[in-house]
């Protein structure tokens, strides 16, 4: 299954909202995470089965989408937030990720 | 609290075989899956499969199968993934991550990763 992700990069201010789009080349359920990663940094889980945030991720991440068009939105951008973002299928084996979508400073 | 500590970097010459180790400690090693994620400098993250430390049964992401095994010691709460045959092109930092649940996987806990170089 091949994900895609969109845009590949933006530049946003904090407080904006953004809006990061992943889109399977087949329907996944719900079988979506989303991870955020740091320059030189293992990957964090924020939000798995598409809509569920993780334990200790800000609530200003939130996902949704189900099938093959899923979204993850950072609804007010904070400074730490600068960071790529992946989104992951877990529907099928082999499990892929898309190509990532980096977040930064205006 | 759980961790998840990987060996350190490697230089191999092509061909070579290289084995990176990820010791687990704050929980049960045998109650959660082990993957492996890699990424080649500048680019994406690549599944390479999972080890499930209790029955030892794994997954391999076909692009991988043949060339990677991977194995735990349980006794030290220790994950291995071994890769064979390498390519220039397999110089990437390998990460382990911990399953935290097989039914709706997501990796809840990450190594530091493992940057393994091959060059001649």
């Amino acid at each position: 299954i091949q994900l895609t992700q969109s845009p590949s990069s933006l530049s946003a201010s904090v407080g904006d909202r953004v809006t990061i789009t992943c889109r399977a080349s087949q329907g996944i359920s719900s079988y979506l995470v989303w991870y955020q990663q740091k320059p030189g940094k293992a990957p964090k889980l924020l939000i798995y089965a598409a809509s569920t945030l993780q334990s200790g991720v800000p609530s200003r991440f939130s996902g949704s989408g189900s099938g093959t068009d899923f979204t993850l939105t950072i609804s007010s951008l904070q400074p730490e937030d600068f960071a790529t973002y992946y989104c992951q299928q877990v529907n099928n084996y082999p499990f892929t990720f898309g190509p990532g979508t980096k977040v930064d400073i205006k | 609290q759980v961790q998840l500590v990987q060996s350190g970097a490697e230089v191999k010459k092509p061909e070579a075989s290289v084995k990176v180790s990820c010791k687990a400690s704050g929980y049960t090693f045998t109650g959660y899956y082990i993957n492996w994620v890699r990424q080649a400098p500048g680019q994406g993250l690549e599944w390479m499969g999972w080890i499930n430390p209790d029955s030892g049964g794994t997954n391999y992401a076909q692009k991988f199968q043949g060339r990677v095994t991977m194995t735990t010691d349980t006794s030290i709460s220790t994950a291995y993934m071994e890769l064979s045959r390498l390519r220039s092109d397999d110089t990437a930092m390998y990460y382990c991550a911990r399953d935290e649940s097989s039914s709706w996987s997501r990796y809840d806990s990450w190594g530091q990763g493992t940057l393994v170089t091959v060059s001649s």
